[in-house]
């Protein structure tokens, strides 16, 4: 088992749609957590981090942390072709570890 | 948002040459990282350093070698290029926290041997 899972994708949304991207890891005592935007080619940006259960708004992004459930989303709302890229999920593990999941590829159709 | 640059951003190399791949940022943090990715495929962690002098081995194996001679300077050699070794790298720096840690990227170094 993978310590940060994401689903690989494609996922495929239309224009002005809500973007769902999960993410699941395996450490219980992990703290943060973040999101990486990743376009083609280029280098991962930070959009979002999330340290409490709960959510997190900022913009169209919504981060949604449960640790019960050891669980991460990342909410796009209103998608714009824009948003197409890769999404990294990363958590700081118990042992101080910033770990990366493998990134799910969202396409935002026009 | 910080500062921190790669270069050069983009190297085509002969094999058996060595190569340096510099890396600097000017936030002042303590941790240095650098990740190689091939296109479409997930960040492996090579090496990282937690300050000055300091330097480990990431989790994939790597023929490559660091040093940190100075907190915002920590570049990556390849003693001998050889095709294999054709992917981006990523340089990351974060400030040192135990509970907050965010690491920023900056822009790779496409690396290409031929």
């Amino acid at each position: 088992q993978k310590e940060v899972e994401q689903n690989s994708g494609p996922l495929s949304v239309p224009e002005g749609a809500i973007a769902s991207l999960n993410c699941t890891y395996s450490d219980r005592v992990s703290q943060s957590f973040f999101w990486y935007r990743q376009y083609s080619g280029k280098s991962p940006e930070l959009i979002m981090s999330i340290y409490s259960n709960g959510d997190k708004e900022d913009g169209r992004f919504t981060a949604q942390l449960n640790k019960a459930s050891q669980y991460v989303s990342l909410l796009i709302r209103d998608s714009q072709p824009s948003d197409s890229a890769t999404y990294l999920c990363a958590v700081r593990t118990g042992g101080f570890k910033t770990i990366f999941g493998a990134g799910t590829r969202l396409f935002v159709k026009a | 948002e910080a500062d921190i640059y790669q270069t050069p951003r983009y190297l085509v190399i002969g094999t058996g040459k060595k190569i340096t791949l510099e890396c600097s940022q000017t936030m002042g943090h303590d941790k240095m990282y650098w990740y190689q990715q091939d296109p479409g495929m997930e960040l492996h962690l090579i090496h990282y350093s937690y300050g000055v002098n300091s330097t480990e081995k990431g989790d994939l194996s790597s023929e490559s070698t660091v040093s940190r001679i100075r907190t915002e300077h920590f570049p990556l050699t390849l003693e001998s290029a050889r095709p294999s070794h054709t992917s981006q790298y990523l340089c990351a720096s974060s400030e040192y926290s135990a509970s907050q840690e965010t690491q920023y990227f900056g822009p790779g170094t496409r690396l290409l041997v031929l």
